[in-house]
């Protein structure tokens, strides 16, 4: 199993650039999450997923997109990129919610410029 | 507002030494809290999962404790090894977690052990 891996790992844009990173978890797992991790920051839910085709807003969605085409994957997408974008990304996945450990990807770190 | 405040922020200790991070969490109603491992450059990795009615939950020299009384965890490290450098996010859940789970996540304790 090679658990949740994301892609690209690293990625320079310039401003108003768009680009998408792709999520895969082959556990099975129905939820999937997307992350930001800022220094001085706890993780902030981005957008999340219940299951195949469907998304919902987390704590800061503004200026991302996300589609759950496949169970097994989770897309997020930049269409017009900021500076304030610049941050280092991470997916996650889980089996259920409550009580269930969140399985995170190795990270993507953007640069905005 | 619900939060999570770890402390310290940092810690340097010798290697083969112990050590205790602090979380205090002001989430209710509260489900569970857990212990996550972060090394650099990686996605962290869960150590322990505590419900409400769990005083202490051990990971090999990991062990964690929880006050739900007091809305306090400890996660003791013993014997340190170069290798626990890394951070320590606490993440609490809410009991009303809905779909996203209601995870709220401390901005961490970076650990450095030296040798």
């Amino acid at each position: 199993n090679a658990g949740v891996t994301q892609t690209p790992k690293f990625r320079v844009l310039k401003t108003g650039q768009s680009m998408t990173l792709l999520c895969a978890q082959d556990m099975n797992h129905e939820y999937m999450y997307w992350y930001r991790q800022d220094p001085g920051m706890g993780l902030r839910l981005i957008h999340y997923s219940v299951g195949e085709g469907t998304t919902a807003k987390g704590e800061v969605p503004d200026g991302y997109n996300v589609s759950r085409l496949k169970k097994q994957n989770f897309l997020l997408g930049l269409e017009s990129a900021a500076p304030s974008q610049t941050s280092v990304y991470f997916c996650a996945s889980t089996y259920g919610v409550i009580g269930n450990e969140q399985f995170f990807g190795p990270g993507t770190r953007l640069t905005v410029l | 507002k619900n939060q999570v405040e770890q402390s310290p922020q940092s810690l340097i200790i010798l290697e083969g030494k112990n050590c205790t991070l602090q979380c205090n969490y002001t989430v209710s109603p509260f489900s569970n809290l857990r212990w996550y491992k972060q090394d650099t450059g990686r996605g962290p990795v869960s150590l322990t999962i505590m419900t409400f009615s769990e005083n202490t939950k051990s990971n090999g020299r990991y062990t964690a404790t929880l006050d739900a009384d007091t809305k306090q965890s400890s996660l003791h490290i013993t014997a340190s090894q170069l290798s626990d450098s890394a951070s320590y996010i606490c993440v609490v859940s809410g009991a009303y977690g809905g779909s996203q789970g209601n995870l709220i996540f401390g901005k961490g304790t970076k650990l450095s052990v030296k040798p």
